[in-house]
Parts: C-alpha cells; structure tokens; sequence
C-alpha cells in the first residue's frame, strides 16, 4: 500500500497569512491525526479525525482548525499565522480510531513563518 | 490531562553498550504505552508499545518495561548498532479513544 502522503513538503508564509495543508491517509485507513513537531517540543497532538468527524482536539488555540472529506483526505488550516507556528506538521493516519491503533506518519509539511 | 516526561533528551552510547530511555506519565488510568523512532530527515515508526496489563515486552534488541506503581516506562536497546542512532518518543493514553500524549523525545547517538 501507498503510505502517507502530505502537500505541499514545504511552505514559506509571513505573519498574518493563512495556510491549508493537505493530508492523504492510507487506503483504507479512516483516522488521521495532526501533530505539530518543533525542536525540543516533541510532538504536540492537534487534532484527530475519523470519518468525517473530529474524534478529539488537543490544546492550540481556534486558528488551528482541520476538517475531514468522505475519502478520508483531511485539511488542516492556520489562519492569522504568527512565528511560532513555524514547524513540522506531521499528519498520522490508522485503520481505526483512538490512540491503540499504530499511527503512520506523513512526511510532514515543514511550515516557515517570516 | 494527561503529561509525560522524557530523560535524557541526549544520549550518546558506544556502539555495542546498552541505551535506556526513560518516561514518567501523570495520569495513573493511562494504559497504554508505544514508543516511535525517527531517524534524522524521516518520519516517525512505531517500534515497540506495551499494555498497562503487561509488564515488559520484548522485540529482538529492544525491550520496553512498565512500573505502574511508579508512574514510569523505559525503553532498552541493547548491543546498539550506528542504525539505532535516532530520536525516540514515549507515549501514553489514556484510552482507546483519547489521543496519544508524546514526550519531548531523547535524541540517540550511537558512536561507532
């Protein structure tokens, strides 16, 4: 199978702009999840999605926001972007819900805010 | 919620030597425990993960223990190889149905 697919890889934006990532899970798989990587950070869980459904949020303020289409592909959005945004977004998809299945992880969208 | 910790953040072993991780979690319901390996430049992987029901859990070279009691999980690499050089993260969660809370991460050196 074809494994996780992130658009674009890079992204170069400036303060104040918005910006849609785009995530393709595996065939099959209905859950992905968003996580934002920045150094000495780890990885910190943005949001998670199942069917269309926003399973579970994590703690980032409303200019994050994600949604998810009937094929499984999910968006997620940063409007109003401000320069500790600038990080690695990695989205992760698995055949069900929840943290007991084995996340995939994309090779994420390195996000650069000047 | 739920808060887990990650020591050392470095590491550097000799090749051959043994590497431990280690990781507290806060939130004493958490049962479940994975650990994910990312090389420089890749993505993360899912190498070992361990039940709140199991103590330990063995995979060739790598090895993950669980003390509830204690609130902590480690993660033990033996006779470590250049490959193994990468950062390592511990999780927890709560449930099936909670996400997964990552540690900081330990970044892995191993010097040939």
């Amino acid at each position: 199978k074809a494994g996780v697919t992130q658009t674009p890889r890079y992204l170069i934006k400036t303060r104040g702009q918005q910006v849609t990532l785009s995530c393709s899970p595996i065939s099959g798989h209905r859950s992905v999840s968003w996580y934002q990587q920045t150094p000495g950070q780890g990885l910190q869980f943005l949001f998670e999605y199942f069917s269309e459904t926003q399973r579970n949020k994590g703690n980032f303020p409303g200019r994050f926001s994600g949604r998810q289409f009937s094929n499984s592909r999910s968006e997620m959005n940063v409007s109003t972007l401000e320069l500790g945004d600038s990080a690695l977004y990695l989205c992760a998809s698995s055949g069900g819900t929840g943290a007991y299945n084995e996340q995939f992880f994309g090779p994420g969208t390195r996000l650069t805010v000047l | 919620g739920e808060n887990v910790e990650q020591h050392p953040s470095t590491l550097s072993v000799q090749e051959g030597d043994s590497a431990v991780i280690k990781c507290t979690y806060s939130d004493s319901a958490s049962n479940y425990f994975p650990w994910y390996k990312q090389e420089l430049g890749k993505r993360p992987q899912l190498i070992i993960d361990i039940r709140s029901n199991v103590g330990e859990k063995k995979d060739q070279r790598i090895a993950v223990t669980l003390n509830k009691t204690a609130k902590h999980f480690s993660l033990h690499i033996t006779e470590t190889q250049p490959e193994d050089s990468a950062v390592y993260f511990c999780a927890a969660a709560l449930s099936g149905n909670t996400p997964l809370v990552f540690g900081k991460g330990t970044r892995l050196s191993v010097i040939a």
